[in-house]
């Protein structure tokens, strides 16, 4: 199994253009999240999905959009880069069905916005 | 809203040593995640811990919790090297379904 795929793994912006992050997982999890990771501040919830269909924000949503059509992808979208968005952005899953389970964690996506 | 606050914030050792991190939050949780995350890395899971009073090893690693204290440690037991990275803790607030981190606690072990 290749569990949770992120793509790009690097990426240079211009102040205001836009782009997709994906995130694919191939474990049937119910639940999937995005986070930005910036030095010294920890992770930060941008959105998060319960199944195909349902999304929510999370602690950091604004300049972000997602969507949730299958159970197995959860693509993130940067509409107008910002500075501010500069960040290392992970995305995770889990499986919550008769108990919590683990976060399962991608390799991370590093994005400059210059 | 959920606070998550991990102590200390950074932490240099010599081998052999032991030591704790503290992690509180500021709610009622049912689950509470302790990951590792070594530089330029993504993060590994290491415990999942879902009721008051649990307490799970791993090797050097041993996690607890305490809901009423609204208080879980990670003790490291003879430090190595070789346990020098980040560690996050994560709370997932009873009946939500965020999970929200802690800033982390960057340890570096001295040989």
């Amino acid at each position: 199994n290749a569990g949770v795929t992120q793509t790009p793994k690097f990426r240079i912006l211009k102040i205001g253009q836009s782009m997709t992050l994906q995130c694919t997982q191939d474990m049937n999890h119910n639940y999937m999240y995005w986070y930005r990771q910036d030095p010294g501040m920890g992770l930060k919830l941008i959105y998060y999905s319960v199944g195909a269909g349902i999304t929510d924000k999370g602690e950091v949503p604004n300049g972000y959009n997602v969507s949730r059509s299958t159970t197995e992808d959860f693509p993130l979208r940067l509409e107008l880069a910002a500075p501010s968005q500069t960040s290392v952005y992970f995305c995770a899953s889990s499986y919550s069905n008769q108990g919590w389970g683990k976060l399962f964690f991608g390799s991370g996506t590093q994005l400059s916005v210059l | 809203e959920l606070k998550v606050e991990q102590n200390p914030l950074f932490l240099s050792m010599q081998e052999g040593k032991n030591y704790t991190i503290y992690c509180n939050y500021s709610t009622t949780s049912d689950r509470l995640y302790w990951y590792r995350q070594d530089p330029g890395k993504s993060l590994e899971s290491l415990f999942v811990l879902l009721s008051n009073g649990a307490v799970k090893q791993e090797g050097r690693l041993m996690a607890s919790l305490d809901t009423k204290a609204r208080l879980s440690t990670l003790h490291i037991t003879a430090a190595v090297h070789d346990l020098s990275a980040t560690y996050f803790c994560a709370v997932g607030e009873w009946g939500d379904d965020k999970i929200i981190f802690g800033k982390g606690t960057r340890l570096h072990i001295l040989p």
